[in-house]
Formats: structure tokens, sequence, C-alpha cells
């Protein structure tokens, strides 16, 4: 089975909408992360938690909002989806200790707004 | 302010070596970090460097120097299945936040 876990794989939606998606992971790590992927743009951080408490906003939290509802789920969600939020987002984990911070990353969700 | 720059897009040729540049600028800089990403797929570590010099891992290897700014990754006696994107990721400070670059796709041809 899979470490990290993204549902859904594919989402289609119209604007205004709203939308989660969830993150679940199986490795204990205290750091989840979400991301958006751009052609060109590279991978960008919407927001972060170090633990269940703790929640960050990232460079482009503007839109979106989380919630940690355990340790080892994470939602990400779009309360009025807009089409310039048509991305790939990622769901990544990492652990909290010593100097490397490698991140675990899932599957993807591909989001369609129309 | 962050800062990562490498090539947009590189081709070579199978069985060759090719070397991915990076570049940058990074407050509370805490390493540096290379991805493999086949297209729509997750990201999968490659590599991490917090101290200058050269990790080999296969046929890959990773160099870092601390003091330029810079880094490169090296693939060897390249094939097909190294046709990706490879990310260039920068650690920063203790928060395990990793700031990426945009990416560079290297094709391989036969």
């Amino acid at each position: 089975d899979a470490d990290v876990t993204q549902t859904p794989r594919n989402r289609i939606t119209k604007t205004g909408k709203r939308i989660m998606l969830e993150c679940s992971q199986t490795k204990g790590h205290d750091r989840m992360y979400w991301y958006r992927q751009d052609p060109g743009l590279g991978l960008r951080l919407i927001y972060y938690s170090f633990d269940v408490k703790d929640i960050n906003k990232g460079e482009i939290s503007d839109g979106y909002s989380v919630s940690r509802q355990a340790q080892a789920k994470f939602s990400l969600s779009l309360e009025s989806a807009i089409p310039n939020q048509t991305a790939l987002y990622f769901c990544a984990t990492s652990e909290s200790r010593g100097l490397s911070y490698e991140q675990y990353f899932g599957p993807g969700t591909r989001l369609t707004v129309t | 302010g962050q800062n990562i720059d490498q090539p947009t897009e590189m081709t070579a040729t199978e069985g060759a070596i090719v070397q991915i540049n990076c570049t940058y600028q990074t407050s509370g800089f805490n390493g540096l970090f290379w991805y493999q990403q086949h297209a729509g797929e997750a990201p999968t570590f490659l590599s991490y460097n917090v101290l200058d010099g050269l990790e080999e891992k296969g046929r890959f290897s990773s160099f870092l120097s601390r003091s330029k700014g810079y880094s490169y990754l090296l693939l060897k006696e390249l094939q097909m299945k190294d046709s990706a994107s490879y990310l260039c990721a920068s650690g920063s400070g203790n928060t395990g936040k990793l700031i990426f670059g945009q990416g560079t796709t290297l094709q391989v041809k036969p």
C-alpha cells in the first residue's frame, strides 16, 4: 500500500463550487504539506502543518484553507473554486527530526475548474 | 529573497552523461535536494547535499558548493527511462520547507 494517498485523483468542478482534496499518510510523520504544480512554475507551497495544532500559510495560500484532522490526515479546501486554480495538487510529508527534510509525495490530484 | 534557477529543458543521448545545474539564493539554507518526476507522477527523492562536495549514488551523483550557491546533478550511462523532469529544491531554515525550482525537463534520445 502507498505511504501517502490522495483522493480524489482527478476532479472536474465548476466555478464557485466548494471542493475538498484529502491526504492520508501511514509514514507516521508529523509534518505535512500541500503544493500545487503548474507548467513552467514548479511546485509552490500552499499550506504546511507541523502537527495537528500548528498550521502555517505557504507562498500562495489565498483562496485555499486546510484542516489537520489527525496526525495522518491533512485536507485542502477550495471554498469557491475559480479557473486559475486548475492545477496538479500534491500532498507531501516529512519527519521533524534531523537535518534531512526529505519529503514524500502523494500521487497527486488533477483538478480542473471550468 | 528566495530564488532557484535551473535550465528549462535539456536533451541528451542514450548512454551519454548529462549535468543539470542549479543555482540558489535561499535564506536559512539547510541543504539541497534533487527530485525526479515523470510526467503526471509524484516527485521522488534522488539526493540530498548539506556539505560541500560530491555525493554518488549509482548512476546519479550530486554536487554542492555552498559558497557559490551552486549544485549539479550528474546522470551517467543515460537510459530512456531517465527522460523526466528533475527538480532542484533548497531547504529553508528549520521548518522543513523546501523551495523548488521550476524543474529541468530532460529528454533522452536513442
